[in-house]
């Protein structure tokens, strides 16, 4: 089945340690999004890319990356993880104007 | 500023009678309306969604949702609630600033509860 794929499910890091996180889809859509949701909150659009073309948004920190090697995959790169980015990060894809479908997420904790 | 509203932070109801899940919006121009369910510990799912036609749109595991122009309302409807449909209800509105994708502004949720 097409779908939105996100590894790993749980990741543990220590404070300050860089962390990668990976999404991956099989829908063939040009957008991806990256989210950051926190304790049943809203989810808040870190960036997204428009096949090559990235988007940050204008509040998310320097501390978060991206990249997109190609259709199918994309990744977050927190740099220096602090105890406040211990959250569920979400991935989704779209095609252009479309409906976005999401991943399963990835909790990452932060120690 | 474009937005959406989610009235109620939790809603609760007796398995087998119908439930609402309240929404309302404000956006310039057309709004492209979604409804997306959160079990815990998972990503959202897509349930249904209004970009333009019939004002009442069914969607996945018997919910539907009504567009309301004139209120400014996209309320979540199932007529007969099950104990698993108890999750989070995300309500959201396409951005129309968002340029040639589907950026989403999100209502904050409303958490369903179903009792047996």
């Amino acid at each position: 089945d097409a779908m939105v794929i996100q590894n790993p499910r749980y990741q543990v890091t220590q404070f300050g340690k860089p962390v990668t996180l990976s999404c991956s889809q099989t829908l063939n859509h040009n957008v991806m999004y990256w989210y950051q949701q926190k304790s049943s909150q809203a989810p808040k659009l870190l960036f997204h890319y428009y096949d090559k073309d990235f988007n940050n948004e204008a509040d998310t920190p320097d501390n978060f990356q991206s990249r997109r090697p190609n259709t199918s995959f994309c990744f977050l790169d927190i740099r220096s993880p602090g105890l406040g980015d211990a959250a569920m990060y979400l991935c989704a894809t779209s095609r252009a104007e479309d409906t976005q479908y999401f991943g399963p997420g990835t909790r990452l904790t932060v120690l | 500023a474009q937005s959406v509203a989610q009235p109620e932070d939790q809603v609760n109801v007796a398995e087998g009678n119908p439930l609402t899940v309240k929404c309302t919006y404000s956006v310039s121009g057309n709004p492209y309306l979604f409804w997306y369910v959160q079990y815990p510990n998972r990503g959202l799912q897509f349930l249904l969604k209004y970009i333009t036609g019939d004002n009442l749109v069914k969607g996945s595991y018997g919910f539907e949702a009504e567009f309301n122009k004139s209120q400014t309302s996209f309320h979540l409807k199932k007529p007969s609630a099950l104990v698993s449909d108890s999750a989070l209800y995300f309500c959201a509105v396409r951005d129309p600033h968002g340029g040639a994708t589907n950026k989403l502004i999100f209502g904050t949720g409303t958490l369903l509860a179903v009792q047996p």
